[in-house]
């Protein structure tokens, strides 16, 4: 089975411009997770989108937004960026075929590099 | 959310075991456990969850005492290839805590 794709894997960008990530999950998963990895802050979770829905949400402020598709790709967009939107972006799915008391182990793509100057 | 606790860093030997213990103080009934891995310029891989007492895999160990208030990673004879930060993460689908890994644990094999 092919991993999970992101795209596109390295971004540069200004201040006030707007970025959309695309994230393809692997064939089956229907959860894709986004996540923002600083050195600063570490790995923070963005949202989390399941069968086209918004199913859990991070801290983060409105100008973060994603939506998924019906095939369960999905895709992340930032709004007038700034110059701490720097970071990685990864991008996770999971089948969610298990248990409702028990994760499902999330598989995480590559990451897309974006640098806001 | 329940908050875990790891140590920052840690430093070992290449051929000793490692264990890096995380605190969960307020781990609710339903949650488990799970370990991450990561290397640089990588998203997080998975390698071992549990519920309780012990759980072995071809990669690791991780022990959970009764009272499930911290969990200890266990890494056999470690390799330089070993150098990456762990991460400890209690959740529940239910809860959404699943998502949540905080800083994690920077480990430095040395040879």
């Amino acid at each position: 089975k092919a991993g999970v794709t992101q795209t596109p894997r390295y971004l540069i960008k200004t201040r006030g411009q707007q970025v959309t990530l695309s994230c393809s999950p692997i064939s089956g998963h229907r959860s894709v997770s986004w996540y923002q990895q600083t050195p600063g802050q570490g790995l923070q979770f963005l949202f989390e989108y399941f069968s086209e829905t918004q199913r859990n949400k991070g801290n983060f402020p409105g100008r973060f937004s994603g939506r998924q598709f019906s095939n369960s790709r999905s895709e992340m967009n930032v709004s007038t960026l700034e110059l701490g939107d720097s970071a990685l972006y990864l991008c996770a799915s999971s089948s969610t075929s298990g248990s409702p008391w028990r994760p499902d182990t999330q598989y995480f793509g590559p990451g897309t590099r974006l640098t806001v100057l | 959310l329940a908050k875990t606790t790891q140590p920052i860093s840690m430093d070992s030997y290449e051929g000793q075991e490692v264990n890096i213990t995380c605190s969960h103080n307020n781990i609710a009934t339903n949650d488990y456990i799970t370990w991450y891995q990561q290397f640089p310029s990588q998203g997080p891989r998975f390698i071992i969850q549990g519920y309780k007492t012990k759980v072995t895999n071809e990669v690791a160990s991780l022990f959970i005492p009764a009272d499930r208030k911290s969990s200890t990673l266990s890494l056999p004879r470690v390799s330089l290839s070993d150098t990456a930060v762990y991460y400890c993460l209690v959740g529940d689908k239910n809860t959404g805590n699943q998502f949540y890994f905080g800083t994690g644990t920077s480990l430095t094999v040395i040879p």
